[in-house]
């Protein structure tokens, strides 16, 4: 079946422009996260949704950053005013929750660089 | 001390051994173990989980997990260049519903 998919897949922006990354999980998935990783680093936790209940957003590194995820399903990491730092591949990520079973299948990621 | 521990490496291993790499994690709550392959450049994508004490195995897969001793290991035998990747473990701490990350064990399987 269709796996996670993102969209972009690549993204340039100029410092300060706001953007918008997306994810589409698989079908059924009641657990959206996602994640950044920079050049060489290890996975960075952002943001939890589990079904309609309210978004663990612990991971968020400050303000700029904000997700939704609309009817349970697609989700929007919104980076407003975005910086240098920011450049990094986020990945989304989408599991089936039930008892113990939290495995995670990953999209492909978006590359943002921001120049 | 961080939660999950991953020798970075590189761990070098010649075609046809068993490559070992182990991870550590640091709450004895943790029920949930997973080991996920990320190719350069590309997402990560799960191998292999584990939830009970023991070894599972699937192909030339192994996993093996230690809760007293609190460690996970995966093994990968007849070691192929197509191995040749980072390896992550993740660990459900606590139960959390939301894994950690080890920083990834880089693996090179040479000719």
């Amino acid at each position: 079946g269709a796996g996670v998919s993102q969209s972009p897949s690549n993204k340039v922006t100029e410092k300060g422009k706001d953007v918008e990354l997306r994810c589409d999980p698989i079908s059924g998935h009641t657990a959206l996260y996602w994640y950044r990783q920079s050049l060489g680093q290890g996975l960075e936790f952002l943001i939890y949704f589990q079904g309609n209940s309210a978004p663990d957003k612990s991971g968020l590194p400050s303000d700029r950053f904000s997700a939704e995820r609309t009817g349970g399903s697609v989700s929007t990491l919104t980076i407003q005013r975005t910086q240098q730092e920011d450049s990094a591949v986020y990945l989304c990520a989408s599991s089936l929750t039930g008892g113990r079973t939290y495995e995670q299948y990953f999209g492909p990621g978006t590359r943002l660089t921001v120049t | 001390q961080k939660e999950v521990e991953q020798n970075s490496g590189p761990l070098s291993v010649p075609e046809g051994a068993i490559a070992s790499l182990n991870c550590t994690y640091s709450d004895r709550g943790s029920q949930s173990f997973f080991w996920y392959r990320q190719y350069s450049g590309k997402s990560p994508e799960l191998i292999m989980f584990i939830y009970s004490n023991g070894d599972k195995e699937d192909g030339r897969f192994t996993a093996q997990l230690n809760k007293a001793s609190q460690y996970v290991s995966l093994l990968i035998r007849d070691s192929q260049p197509s191995d040749s990747a980072t390896y992550l473990c993740a660990v459900n701490v606590g139960g959390s519903y939301i894994p950690t990350f080890g920083r990834g064990t880089s693996l090179i399987v040479h000719p």
